[in-house]
Formats: C-alpha cells, structure tokens, sequence
C-alpha cells in the first residue's frame, strides 16, 4: 500500500506566487519521521527537513514553511515568493521506527516561470 | 565537507552485460543505502548497510544484483547481466545512524540498450 501519496504531480506558477505542495501519509506507528527532499534537474536529492511524530509545531526557514496536521495524516510545504531557482521535484518521503528506510511519494514537479 | 559520490555519473550498457557503480559516503556515516529511481517515481530502497552489515536486502533483487560495503565506507552495487527494464537511476545516500536524515548523491543514470 502506498505510505504517501503526492497528489499534485505538476504544478506551475509565476515567479513570486506561493505554491503549497501536498503531502498525505499513511502509518500504524506512532513514532515516525516525515521528510521533505528537493530534486533539481542536477539529479541530487537535497534534504529540506525532518519532523518526527512527536513535534506538530509547525516550521519555518526562509522561504520555505511546513505544516504538519496529525489529525488528518497531512506534512504539506509551502514556498512563499517562489524563484525560478525553486523549480525542481518535490518529494515527501515516511520512515518508520525500525524500518530505518525512506518511503518516497511520487513527487510533484514544479516549475517557476519568470 | 564533501557529500556523497557516486560514479559513473552515467552509464550505458548493452543488455546481459555487466555494470558496477561506486559510493563514497559522507566520512562518519555509519548508514548507507542504494535507491532505485524510475522515472517519474520516487527512489525505492535497495539495500541498506550498517556499518558492513546489510541490515535490509529484502528489496533487492538478488539474482542479478549483488552489492558489498567493505570496511564499512565505500560500496559497491553490481548487476549481472543487466535487463532493459534496469535503466533508471541508481541512488546512493548515507546517514549517521538508521534514524537521521540521508544525503543523497547525485546518482548513476543507467541506460541499457
């Protein structure tokens, strides 16, 4: 079964919109971590943060915020005043205590157009 | 400090040949992990180690894939022979223990003809 599900698989905006990307999961375990990782066209994976099951306060850095909501299993990422620097997959990944391993969504593209 | 390599960059094989791509972690990382990535999908794990133990191998596809982690630093995954559907991208990522955050490298497109 699929532990997280990325429902928007492209999204497009004008530089300096904000775009908010979706991210549902799915676990039985009460302790877990929720990843977000950022991948540009270089093809390099690049971790953005991880919140453990624990620590609902939602984050802010920079441009980027993250809005974790145990109560309807949602991790969504917002980037506000978006670049075109921005444009890359987003993929939101699950990992389970015990598991150790990363399980990724799909991932939804973004493109920036200037 | 240095993140992850991995080599080649890309790769292009006839198929029933074989092919071998390298890892380096990030120095102190006891954690390391190959990904598969096809396109359009997010990596799926192949392996991870701890330490020179494979800790999770139940992913990888063991008649045709073998991987090894000598001394506990660099890796090396190998497919023989390889198949056209193995063309993807082949990701490799190191943490410092199984519960932290991984860094990816930039990966090994692997193209099989």
């Amino acid at each position: 079964a699929q532990k997280v599900t990325q429902a928007q698989t492209e999204i497009s905006v004008v530089e300096k919109e904000d775009v908010t990307l979706d991210c549902v999961y799915e676990t039985r375990d009460t302790t877990y971590y929720l990843f977000w990782y950022k991948q540009p066209p270089s093809g390099e994976l690049v971790f953005l943060i991880r919140r453990n099951s624990f620590d609902e306060q939602n984050e802010i850095s920079g441009r980027y915020s993250w809005n974790f909501q145990k109560s309807t299993s949602s991790f969504n990422f917002t980037i506000t005043a978006s670049q075109v620097v921005d444009s890359a997959v987003y993929f939101c990944a699950l990992s389970e205590v015990g598991d150790y391993k990363l399980s990724f969504g799909a991932g939804t593209t973004v493109t920036v157009r200037a | 400090e240095a993140g992850v390599v991995q080599s080649p960059r890309y790769k292009i094989i006839e198929k029933k040949q074989p092919v071998a791509f390298w890892c380096n972690p990030i120095s102190g990382h006891n954690t390391l992990y190959w990904y598969l990535q096809n396109l359009g999908q997010g990596p799926e794990l192949l392996i991870r180690y701890e330490n020179e133990e494979a800790v999770d191998d139940s992913q990888l596809p063991k008649d045709r894939f073998s991987a090894e982690r000598l001394k506990g630093v660099d890796s090396t995954l190998k497919i023989q022979p390889a198949e056209l559907g193995d063309s993807a991208v082949y990701l490799c990522a190191s943490s410092e223990t199984g519960n932290t955050e991984a860094f990816f490298g930039q990966g090994t497109r692997l193209t099989v003809v």
